[in-house]
């Protein structure tokens, strides 16, 4: 059966400082990567997706993003954090297409910049 | 651009009680439908889904929700809820035949009070 990790659970790092924020998926292969941001009252907003190696694309701008150095790991990043970036981070991935398509979503990160 | 609109941002509701959890998207193409549940502190599940077939879908922990197109709507019902359903439910749509992107909508906590 295919996992998805997420790692840190938590973090709270200062306002300037750098993030790296890591997803792994275990038991596929080639999968759909995604990351998404969830705001308190503001739902899940899309940050970037990729569906290969290499192959990013962003939903949003900002000062954060995304790579994907290895068939399934996702990485997120930032060089210097805003207040803004607090939240909660979701990692999900995905295979198949069309109606076989679904989305499973890891446990998340929670990041408080201060 | 799809949208999805989740009327109620919290819904609080006694333990053996009835539940109904409003989903209504915006799509001028044909799309499947998705119930995620997130548990606190955790990531999202996918409780439900419709693809096609019967407009009436079942969940394994006695949820369902109907998809309606003349209304696009597609809401989530429960005839009696347990404490153990207390967390915050996303509905979320993806376009049929198009990008593999989800589109959620801003959650409903459902709080189920003894």
């Amino acid at each position: 059966s295919q996992t998805i990790h997420q790692w840190p659970a938590t973090l709270v790092q200062p306002v300037g400082s750098p993030l790296s924020l890591e997803c792994t998926v275990e038991g596929t292969s080639n999968p759909n990567l995604y990351w998404y941001r969830q705001a308190a009252g503001r739902g899940l907003q899309l940050l970037f997706y990729s569906v290969g190696i290499g192959q990013i694309s962003s939903e949003v701008p900002q000062n954060l993003s995304a790579s994907r150095p290895q068939d399934r790991q996702f990485i997120l990043s930032s060089k210097k954090l805003l207040l803004s970036d607090s939240g909660f981070y979701l990692c999900a991935w995905s295979k198949g297409q069309g109606a076989r398509e679904t989305q499973y979503f890891g446990p998340g990160t929670r990041l408080l910049v201060l | 651009a799809q949208s999805v609109t989740q009327l109620d941002s919290q819904v609080p509701v006694f333990e053996e009680a009835p539940v109904e959890l409003r989903c209504n998207y915006s799509s001028s193409v044909s799309v499947y439908l998705f119930w995620y549940v997130q548990y606190p502190n955790q990531g999202l599940q996918l409780l439900l889904k419709y693809l096609s077939g019967s407009t009436l879908v079942e969940s394994i922990n006695g949820f369902e929700a109907e998809f309606n197109k003349s209304q696009t709507s597609f809401h989530l019902r429960k005839p009696s809820v347990h404490i153990s359903d207390t967390a915050e439910y996303f509905c979320a749509v993806r376009t049929q035949g198009g990008s593999e992107k989800l589109v959620f909508g801003k959650g409903t906590k459902l709080t189920v009070n003894p």
